[in-house]
């Protein structure tokens, strides 16, 4: 079993339609938890960051995080043909030099 | 803020030659830095931990003369692809930890695209 699962899709909405992204981990010294996107060869780029469990919003982005349940989740409301990539989940815990532990990205198509 | 670099964005060199990427912070100093290796539609493999002043940590299976890395300041970090292959074909991306901000959160580098032939 992977330390991180991401189901990789592909996924397609309509424009506007709210996007539910999902990562699920196994290891409960996980502490730091964080989704980046990534568009065709290009690097990653950090979206959100949650430590520890709870919600946090930025704009159209909302990130929850379910210790309890070794779950996490990114919210993208009004989503725009704009958010059309691949989104990675990474989590760390404070040892192991903070080194992330990747999902495998789920990639987003939105449709005008 | 938080802006990491990476030079050359693509190269493409003939079997047996070496390559030199380059990964700076722009705007911080990165005491950590990290390099990864992407396959198409897949993750990323982090190759190699690279503090500044000290030799990089690598991680299982990865050839270490091979992927020389030196991170000389607190801004450059260097990956070196000696004798590459083309099985060494790849996009390599780094990453600088801005500490203590976000939980030493990593900013990424844009990549860069090697090609060998």
């Amino acid at each position: 079993q992977k330390e991180v699962e991401q189901d990789p899709g592909p996924l397609s909405v309509p424009e506007g339609a709210i996007v539910s992204l999902n990562c699920t981990y196994s290891n409960s010294a996980f502490q730091y938890f964080m989704w980046y996107r990534q568009y065709s060869r290009k690097g990653p780029e950090l979206l959100m960051y949650t430590y520890s469990s709870g919600n946090k919003e930025d704009g159209r982005f909302t990130a929850q995080v379910d210790k309890s349940s070794k779950y996490i989740s990114l919210f993208i409301r009004d989503s725009q043909p704009s958010d059309s990539a691949t989104y990675l989940c990474a989590m760390s815990h404070a040892g192991n030099n903070r080194k992330l532990i990747w999902g495998l990205g789920t990639s987003l198509g939105v449709n005008p | 803020g938080a802006v990491v670099s990476q030079h050359p964005s693509w190269v493409i060199c003939k079997s047996g030659t070496s390559v030199k990427i380059e990964c700076r912070s722009l705007d911080f100093q990165a005491t950590t830095m990290f390099w990864y290796r992407q396959f198409p539609k897949q993750s990323l493999m982090l190759m190699a931990t690279s503090n500044e002043g000290s030799k990089a940590t690598y991680e299982q299976g990865v050839e270490k003369d091979k992927f020389l890395i030196n991170h000389a300041s607190l801004t450059l970090s260097t990956l070196t692809v000696t004798s590459a292959h083309p099985e060494d074909s790849s996009f390599y991306i780094c990453s600088a930890r801005l500490p203590g901000r976000a939980g030493d959160t990593q900013y990424f580098g844009p990549g860069t695209r090697l090609t060998v032939l």
